[in-house]
């Protein structure tokens, strides 16, 4: 089936440091790409879906310049956590449509830490 | 704005009773999938449904689509310590999106 490869899994990092998180579909093309957030014990929150060669298109109260979103190819897509703060810290999931099942698959998330 | 609301939040149950989920809206989806997620990982799918009516089994868990495909179940039956788990529902929205149902916390007692 249709994998999600998502790294780091975890991630501790410093007050105004910026952290790299990448996603790739292995054995698919993935043009659209979905970012979520999710804090303990509560639901997805989408923040911004990632077109392939297209600027991202980022929910309502998400910011773009600190949540930088890049779709290079058809098999990565990352997103960049800018001058991260304490209130980032959070659990970061990327997932991508599986056309052939209807569903969606998601990478294993990164655990982000910020001290 | 298209909402799924999903009830209960929280289950906490003996091993070998039955249990359901529901998730609920008042729009139409072009299908709907079941996910459940364990702490620190990614939500995996469990199933999806397209058709209005459509029933689909695995193993000891059935899940149900609305005939209006506004609404859909997930009963599990005899349900084990190894269910335990985030259930969560999501909807197809036409722009490819997702609308998450806000989760079922559930937890099976030996």
């Amino acid at each position: 089936g249709a994998v999600v490869s998502q790294h780091p899994s975890r991630v501790i990092c410093k007050s105004g440091t910026s952290v790299k998180i990448e996603c790739r579909s292995l054995d698919f093309q993935a043009t659209t790409m979905f970012w979520y957030r999710q804090f303990p014990k509560q639901s997805l929150m989408l923040m911004a879906t990632s077109n392939e060669g297209s600027k991202a298109t980022y929910e309502q109260g998400v910011e773009k310049d600190k949540f930088l979103i890049n779709h290079a190819s058809l098999t990565l897509s990352t997103l960049t956590v800018t001058s991260a703060h304490p209130e980032d810290s959070s659990f970061y999931i990327c997932s991508a449509r599986d056309f052939q099942n209807y569903g969606y698959t998601f990478g294993s998330g990164t655990r982000l830490t910020v001290v | 704005t298209q909402l799924l609301e999903q009830s209960p939040q929280f289950l906490s149950i003996q091993e070998g009773e039955n249990l359901t989920v529901y998730c609920n809206s008042s729009s139409v989806f072009s299908s709907l999938q079941w996910y459940r997620q364990e702490p620190g990982e990614g939500p995996v799918l469990l199933v999806t449904v397209v058709t209005g009516g459509e029933v689909k089994k695995l193993k000891r868990l059935t899940f149900q689509f609305g005939d209006a495909r506004k609404d859909s179940s997930l009963h599990i039956t005899a349900a084990q310590p190894g269910d335990t788990g985030l259930y969560l529902c999501a909807g197809a929205a036409s722009n490819y999106q997702l609308i998450w149902g806000a989760g079922t916390k559930l937890i099976i007692k030996p």
